[in-house]
């Protein structure tokens, strides 16, 4: 009955790699958020959607590309892994938008990505 | 551009004080306040979220409150227990996405 839910919970590659990590949530919120935690613990956003629609894209390599088939839904693609996108990566969902006056967001567990 | 500042950055207390934990915001155009707690290895709970026309909000042993004038949010901690022990971060949403502080990590002696 998990409501945000990431797979896969550890990630370890190699330089030059693709992958993706997948997150789906069963609260029925209409948005959805991916957001980075560096190594110094700083947790900054990298996108946000609305009912499958991009409303958010923060300064982020072109090599990252969100994809929502559904609104519970949002996966993460990175192309060309590199050293330094080694972090946590949180996913996260709300009902309103970002902004809206009481949007609480509901966090996933994180997924951790180690780029060798 | 928004900067949320945290302080202290860790912090490590014997069980059963009250303790306050300080937030504070450069841009006073926000939507809401809100604060989350991060334990090892997890995501974060959403712990309190204030709106911005609002001064306080509480749950439990747990009482955040908003000055948007001065740019600062806290979140006290009443009678501290070691479960009590994580991060905490606190985030301030306005016409930049939502932005947060590096967080406070908590340390409840038993």
């Amino acid at each position: 009955d998990t409501a945000v839910s990431q797979t896969p919970k550890y990630l370890v590659t190699q330089m030059g790699n693709d992958k993706s990590i997948k997150c789906e949530q069963n609260l029925g919120h209409d948005t959805m958020y991916w957001y980075k935690q560096d190594s110094k613990k700083f947790l900054k956003i990298m996108f946000s959607y609305n009912n499958k629609e991009l409303i958010i894209n923060e300064t982020v390599p072109n090599r990252f590309s969100p994809k929502s088939p559904d609104k519970a839904h949002l996966n993460l693609h990175i192309n060309s892994l590199e050293l330094g996108d080694s972090a946590v990566y949180f996913c996260a969902s709300s009902k309103g938008r970002e902004g809206a006056g009481a949007n609480v967001l509901t966090f996933g567990a994180g997924s951790r990505l180690t780029v060798l | 551009k928004q900067e949320v500042t945290q302080i202290p950055a860790a912090l490590s207390v014997p069980e059963g004080e009250n303790l306050v934990l300080n937030c504070s915001f450069t841009d006073s155009a926000i939507y809401n306040l809100q604060w989350f707690r991060q334990d090892p290895g997890k995501g974060l709970t959403s712990l309190l979220l204030i709106q911005s026309s609002q001064r306080e909000q509480t749950s439990g042993r747990l009482n955040a409150s908003l000055d948007k004038s001065s740019g600062r949010s806290t979140l006290y901690i009443a009678a501290s227990q070691p479960g009590d022990s994580a991060t905490y971060l606190c985030a301030a949403s306005g016409n930049t996405p939502l932005v947060f502080g590096k967080g406070t990590r908590l340390s409840v002696i038993a």
